[in-house]
């Protein structure tokens, strides 16, 4: 089945602006959603279909999908923005139709 | 406003059953378009996909687990019920139910039940 690939951490300094990514083979072809996901908490959709924003998510968050390659950007880094993220799409390649998640990328912010 | 909360046992035994609710308001899975997804993570670990079920009640599974899980709905009563089978220590985890939504070419999930935490041990 199709695989999302992330790295496992992103440290990034307050004000700074975080790059997360997500691999897949030809991902550009797929829609990609990411979730932010607190300690204790329940995930937050924070970006669907590549670049949109759902309401309340600030716009210095923002999603892109080129190649092989989505990504997560956040500018003007603050102390809240530190969760996971995770990246997901649904995969309808194959004779199963499956979601498919990306393994977490952990935001420290320094 | 769009809610979801998953209910059900907070421990389970090996080889038994697992029965979880997610019992949702604002919306209808009578309506063309909704679905429900359970969603599991493992202490520490990501998130990982078990199933989904449409308003027209279709359903797709994890294929690494379907021979274990059952999802329906009772529509009369806004909910849907996750049913998995033979349960395993490594099936501890936070169930996360979430409402489906969809473009032209994707699925994601908006918003999110707070989750219930299951222990399998004996």
């Amino acid at each position: 089945s199709y695989v999302l690939t992330q790295s496992p951490s992103v440290s990034v300094a307050p004000g700074k602006t975080a790059k997360i990514t997500c691999g897949g083979n030809n991902i550009v072809r797929k829609s990609v959603h990411w979730y932010q996901q607190k300690p204790g908490q329940a995930p937050l959709l924070v970006i669907y279909d590549d670049s949109d924003r759902p309401s309340g998510i600030p716009e210095r968050i923002s999603g892109s999908n080129s190649g092989n390659t989505a990504t997560l950007t956040i500018s003007r880094v603050e102390a809240g923005d530190e969760a996971d993220y995770y990246c997901q799409v649904w995969d309808s390649s194959s004779d199963q139709w499956e979601v498919i998640f990306g393994g977490g990328t952990k935001l420290t912010v320094l | 406003q769009i809610t979801l909360k998953e209910s059900g046992p907070a421990l389970v035994k090996p080889t038994q059953t697992l029965t979880l609710t997610c019992t949702f308001s604002g919306f209808s899975l009578t309506t063309s378009g909704v679905g429900v997804g359970w969603i599991r993570q493992s202490p520490g670990k990501a998130l990982e996909w078990l199933a989904l079920l449409y308003w027209n009640d279709d359903k797709r599974y994890r294929p690494s687990l379907e021979t274990r899980l059952t999802i329906t709905k009772d529509t009369s009563k806004n909910q849907v019920v996750l049913i998995m089978t033979n349960m395993d220590p490594v099936d501890t985890g936070t169930y996360y139910c979430a409402h489906r939504q969809a473009g032209s070419s994707g699925t994601w999930f908006d918003p999110w039940g707070p989750g219930t935490l299951v222990t399998v041990s004996s």
